[in-house]
């Protein structure tokens, strides 16, 4: 079963628009922290965000903050003020921590944003 | 701002060869792992590795692939006799603690041919 879902596969944004890419995720696990990455073309993974699911407010930074609905298993990342340097491929990522995998990350199959000058 | 290295950039192969990815994670991680990304797809994890010995690996880490912690500061990947499919973006992370967030290194490119 999918822990993590992505749903779209590619989106644009207008250059200074807000963007938001959609996550949900699948656990039973009551501890467990979600991140974001973004992956340039040169492919390095760069940490975006943090959520841990005891968090009572939803996780923000700089230009990035995370949509963090727990009933509903989502956690969309929110880019606004959109720039040409955010065109990238965004992956939605999950750690269990009292699973007995709780060392792994659960990757989403990612969306590839473009922001249109 | 520390981060975590891995060499070479990228390396090609030849199907059969054996080759060796190397890592220097941050230096007060306590934790390292090696994941794979397919070209066009997710990012799979293989193994994490902690006290010097594997910690979980998942079923893509079976008997062609082993790693180790030669020194205090490398982490390395080898691969024993490397297949077309081992083709992929090979991604090195660390992290201070176990519940911690990772510092992934910037990938090598393995291609074999």
């Amino acid at each position: 079963a999918q822990k993590i879902t992505q749903t779209q596969p590619g989106m644009f944004v207008q250059e200074k628009e807000a963007v938001t890419l959609d996550c949900t995720y699948d656990t039973s696990d009551p501890s467990y922290g979600l991140f974001w990455y973004k992956q340039p073309s040169s492919g390095e993974m760069i940490f975006l965000i943090y959520q841990g699911s005891y968090d009572q407010q939803n996780a923000t930074e700089g230009r990035y903050s995370l949509n963090f609905q727990k009933a509903r298993k989502s956690a969309n990342l929110v880019i606004s003020a959109s720039q040409l340097g955010d065109s990238a491929m965004y992956f939605c990522a999950m750690r269990d921590y009292q699973s007995n995998t709780g060392n792994q990350f659960y990757f989403g199959t990612g969306t590839s944003l473009t922001v249109i000058p | 701002e520390p981060e975590v290295t891995q060499t070479p950039s990228h390396q090609v192969t030849q199907m059969g060869q054996e080759v060796i990815l190397r890592c220097v994670p941050i230096s007060n991680h306590l934790y390292f792992y090696w994941y794979r990304q397919i070209l066009g797809q997710k990012v799979e994890f293989l193994v994490s590795f902690y006290n010097n010995e594997i910690s979980e690996k998942s079923e893509i880490f079976d008997d062609q692939f082993s790693v180790e912690r030669p020194d205090g500061s490398n982490f390395t990947l080898k691969i024993r006799s490397t297949k077309l499919e081992d083709s992929a973006m090979y991604f090195c992370a660390s992290s201070p603690g176990q519940l911690q967030g990772y510092t992934f290194g910037s990938g090598t490119r393995l291609t074999v041919v």
